[in-house]
């Protein structure tokens, strides 16, 4: 299986700073024949279901602000939010969906400092 | 736009099998992947398996011995069925739409429903 490994668990960033997510894959989800990434991001906050940010490791998913980004290639990959809002608490999760099973990293706990 | 729901029993006893359905509305469950994902405090997100509409099936190898999703079109739902279930089986289960094969992604999520196992 891929294991995928975020970094920080948490972490608490300024109200209009920048906070950055880690995300580390076990094995690569880069697929050679088209040139993508298999990495998504997921948004979840209190009593809610995950909700997806970012697919192809930087496409934004419909109605995602551009205070969202992602990079990475390969095994390593980042969540970029700038600007960080109130709404923005929540945990974050990655997910490789370039092999079943699919799985998650172990979420990272965004907080405002 | 496509919403889901899960419904189903909260409380399941050892040994028994969990069931739980996901309705599709707002859209045709005689299209794209179904999925069922559980999120429990130990494990963190377990993508359980997926249905596609025409019938075909793939589940994590951890849970693959014990469950099942089949899916109705007339009722527009799909369901999973959990055998012999532990504790280590309570956890908040979600359904979830993946577009197709090359695009695996979860979009959307219903709201989970948390199952407990005890006696």
């Amino acid at each position: 299986d891929f294991v995928m490994t975020q970094s920080p668990d948490s972490l608490a960033v300024s109200l209009g700073e920048r906070a950055t997510i880690n995300c580390k894959s076990s094995q690569s989800v880069l697929y050679s024949s088209n040139n993508k990434n298999y990495l998504a991001w997921y948004q979840q906050k209190p009593g809610q279901p995950p909700k997806l940010l970012l697919y192809w490791a930087s496409t934004r998913q419909s109605g995602v602000p551009d205070r969202f980004s992602g990079s990475g290639s390969g095994t390593d990959f980042t969540l970029t939010i700038s600007g960080l809002q109130a709404a923005d608490v929540a945990v974050y999760y990655c997910q490789q969906h370039y092999k079943t099973p699919y799985t998650f990293g172990q979420g990272t706990k965004l907080e405002i400092k | 736009q496509v919403q889901l729901q899960v419904s189903g029993p909260g409380l399941v006893k050892p040994s028994e099998t969990l069931s739980l359905t996901c309705t599709v509305s707002g859209g045709s469950v005689t299209a794209y992947y179904w999925n069922w994902i559980r999120q429990s405090p130990g494990k963190g997100l377990e993508w359980i398996g997926y249905i596609y509409y025409g019938g075909g099936t793939d589940y994590n190898p951890s849970l693959r011995s014990r469950a099942s999703i089949s899916i109705d079109t007339s009722k527009n739902q799909f369901s999973l069925k959990l055998s012999s279930v532990t504790a280590a089986d309570t956890a908040v289960y979600s359904c979830a739409r993946a577009l197709s094969f090359g695009e695996r992604w979860f979009d959307p999520w219903g709201q989970g429903t948390l199952v407990t196992v005890s006696s």
